[in-house]
């Protein structure tokens, strides 16, 4: 089955610091989502991505988180200064464009990336 | 908010059929109710999806009564490997749009 892949599977920065996460969805899927987990938590939404646009984003995604599709093939999430509170696993997730309609699509995560800020 | 709520958590033993059931009062008429179960530091996973009646695959049966305010997850002969978090999704909307949240989910424990 064709899987979704996430690099760096884990990260640790200085409160701060600026990360790039980044994944690579499913080639013929054509939406895009970032959920987090902080440890113990559910599942959050953050930002969902289609035809190069958010088409959704929750309370968590504020000024300091941006996504980018740079290549048509990649998928990345910026959080530009990083705080304490920041530090979950964070999950890349797309799904096909099929008659459903993309929030009833089933989505494909891929494995995460822990993201610890010191 | 959460637009579902399941139980926080059940116990079963192997061999056992387990239901897990959500309710979902507000559903959207458009909306497709799916479930995903999660392992510990793995992403979420697909399991079924259904908009009414009875679905069945090779891994689990979702049913859903006519007025789709809810729906049971049934899971035939439990194994230790279906010791996991089970979440049941529907859509929920603002002046933006649809998103896909996620619930506090049921976390199984399946017992030898």
């Amino acid at each position: 089955e064709p899987e979704v892949t996430q690099t760096p599977s884990h990260q640790v920065t200085q409160m701060g610091q600026e990360v790039i996460l980044r994944c690579v969805p499913i080639s013929n899927h054509l939406y895009f989502y970032w959920y987090r987990q902080i440890l113990g938590q559910k599942v959050e939404f953050l930002v969902s991505f289609y035809n190069n646009e958010i088409s959704e984003k929750s309370e968590i995604f504020d000024d300091q988180f941006s996504v980018e599709r740079p290549d048509g093939s990649n998928f990345t999430l910026k959080i530009r200064s990083t705080k304490l509170e920041d530090s979950a696993m964070y999950f890349c997730a797309s799904s096909e464009d099929l008659e459903l309609g993309g929030i009833n699509e089933k989505l494909f995560f891929g494995s995460g990336t822990q993201l610890s800020v010191l | 908010l959460a637009k579902t709520t399941q139980p926080i958590s059940m116990d079963s033993y192997e061999g056992q059929e387990v239901n897990i059931t959500c309710s979902h009062n507000n559903i959207a008429t458009n909306d497709y109710i799916t479930w995903y179960q999660q392992f510990p530091s793995q992403g979420p996973r697909f399991i079924i999806q259904g908009y009414k009646t009875k679905v069945t695959n090779e891994v689990a049966s979702l049913f859903i009564p006519a007025d789709r305010k809810s729906s049971t997850l049934s899971l035939p002969r439990v194994s230790l490997s279906d010791t996991a978090v089970y979440y049941c999704l529907v859509g929920e909307y603002d002046n933006q749009g649809g998103k896909l949240i996620f619930g506090q989910g049921t976390e199984l424990s399946v017992k030898p």
